[in-house]
């Protein structure tokens, strides 16, 4: 079935180490990708976006994704994480394939311990 | 400022009650959008709009229903057919036609609790 899959359902990770969160889509063509955080109890943020182009995409906050065609994925990184990133992320596929809609991954949610 | 307004931020129901979430925006969007979250399963699409007066089903549209008279404004009823309504419902906009290049904007949500 065509999917977004994030594999990590929790991540914590200490205050200044880096962050990768993983993101795997199962679409023929290349999809519209992306990133959007959710901090408790409120709606969604963008975060980056990746339409074509330069494969690495950098978005607000110090967030950057690399868009790898051979592994359908879209990993969102960080190199130092800061406590105010806890929230939960959720990667986000657009395709014609899948009827032109936006579809979301279960999402991942990031802790930061001090 | 611009943005999408959801009402009420809290709404517990009983069972067997209709409830009628709001979302109003002020962006001059075309197509508006329903989201039902659920943890662990992160977003699914309910119903989405265009334009006024159309509105097509999304993944999970049985026990919904919504209307579109007007451009501003998409409310989402949750009816008594909808056997599990307790969740947190995201309405989001999109300018123009539907397009993976127009990015969602969305609203802080309403989570909706059934008695």
């Amino acid at each position: 079935a065509q999917s977004v899959t994030q594999p990590d359902i929790h991540i914590t990770v200490s205050e200044g180490a880096s962050l990768e969160l993983r993101c795997n889509y199962s679409y023929g063509a290349t999809p519209y990708l992306f990133w959007y955080v959710q901090s408790p109890g409120q709606g969604l943020q963008l975060l980056l976006k990746y339409f074509s182009g330069d494969t690495l995409v950098q978005g607000i906050k110090g967030f950057e994704a690399e868009f790898k065609r051979s592994q359908s994925s879209f990993n969102l990184r960080k190199p130092s994480v800061h406590w105010s990133d806890a929230a939960e992320y959720f990667c986000a596929v657009f395709t014609l394939e899948y009827g032109n809609k936006l579809v979301f991954g279960a999402g991942t949610i990031l802790r930061v311990k001090s | 400022d611009g943005g999408i307004t959801q009402s009420p931020k809290y709404l517990f129901r009983k069972e067997g009650q209709n409830v009628t979430l709001s979302c109003e925006q002020n962006l001059n969007h075309d197509a508006m959008y329903w989201y039902r979250q659920d943890p662990g399963q992160g977003l699914r699409l309910i119903y989405y709009s265009q334009i006024v007066n159309d509105f097509q089903k999304g993944d999970i549209a049985e026990g919904y229903s919504v209307s579109r008279e007007k451009k501003e404004s998409f409310p989402l009823t949750v009816t008594s057919a909808q056997k599990n309504p307790t969740a947190f419902y995201l309405c989001a906009s999109q300018s123009g036609r539907i397009s993976g290049a127009n990015v969602l904007t969305f609203g802080a949500g309403s989570r909706l609790t059934v008695l």
